[in-house]
């Protein structure tokens, strides 16, 4: 079946370092794959997709590039800030054949980025 | 455009009482998913409805849980005969559909059984 494998944390960094958390993936056909990042309290927000091999995903500075070869979808910040401690989820959504999509989620990471 | 819209944000129920909760996708929106969110760990998918249709209930639990997606109003995911064992977070996303698979999420209602 489909499933979702990302690094575990937590992960912690100091302000303006580099930051890649890991994520792998197995899935039939052509799953569209994404990041979203939960803040404390809140509820599941979309940080970035891609819907085909080689596409990059990008918001915030974040970045995640579709690896069809390797399937991975490893998710990249060049310099982190205090404000992006969150938990990161890598997840994946294949079509049904009723219009709607399944989504399947990781474990998530925890982030600290410190002072 | 409002976002998904959950309540309550909290509530908490005792041992053997009933949970409702509601769900309020997005306008236009006529898919809803329910995820549980154990504290610490992952979501988990539990149930997948359309306008009046259950689509997938593979993740939900075979006794005391239950949803729904009337025609008119809210989606529901009701609880029966709540246990410790209940408490956690509950999300409820919504999507178009019709080959537009991102998921919107509500900000989820926090579950405590006393």
């Amino acid at each position: 079946g489909n499933s979702v494998t990302q690094m575990e944390g937590p992960v912690t960094l100091s302000e303006e370092a580099f930051l890649t958390i890991n994520c792998t993936y197995t899935a039939t056909g052509y799953p569209s794959l994404f990041w979203y990042v939960q803040y404390p309290g809140e509820g599941l927000q979309l940080l970035l997709k891609a819907t085909k091999a080689d596409d990059k995903g990008s918001n915030k500075g974040f970045e995640a590039t579709y690896r069809k070869e390797t399937t991975s979808f490893h998710l990249e910040k060049g310099s982190v800030q205090v404000s992006d401690s969150a938990v990161y989820f890598c997840a994946l959504s294949t079509s049904g054949n009723t219009g709607g999509f399944k989504t399947i989620f990781g474990a998530g990471t925890r982030l600290f980025v410190k002072a | 455009n409002a976002g998904v819209m959950q309540n309550p944000r909290h509530l908490v129920r005792r041992r053997g009482q009933e949970a409702r909760l509601r769900c309020s996708p997005m306008k236009g929106h006529s898919h809803v998913y329910w995820y549980r969110q154990l504290p610490e760990e992952g979501l988990k998918f539990m149930v997948y409805l359309q306008k009046e249709n259950i689509i997938d209930e593979s993740g939900m639990p075979k006794e005391r849980f239950s949803a729904e997606f009337p025609k008119e109003g809210p989606s529901i995911l009701r609880i029966q005969q709540v246990v410790r064992g209940d408490s956690a977070a509950y999300f409820c996303a919504s999507s178009q559909g019709q080959g537009r698979n991102e998921q919107f999420f509500g900000p989820g209602t926090r579950l405590t059984v006393l």
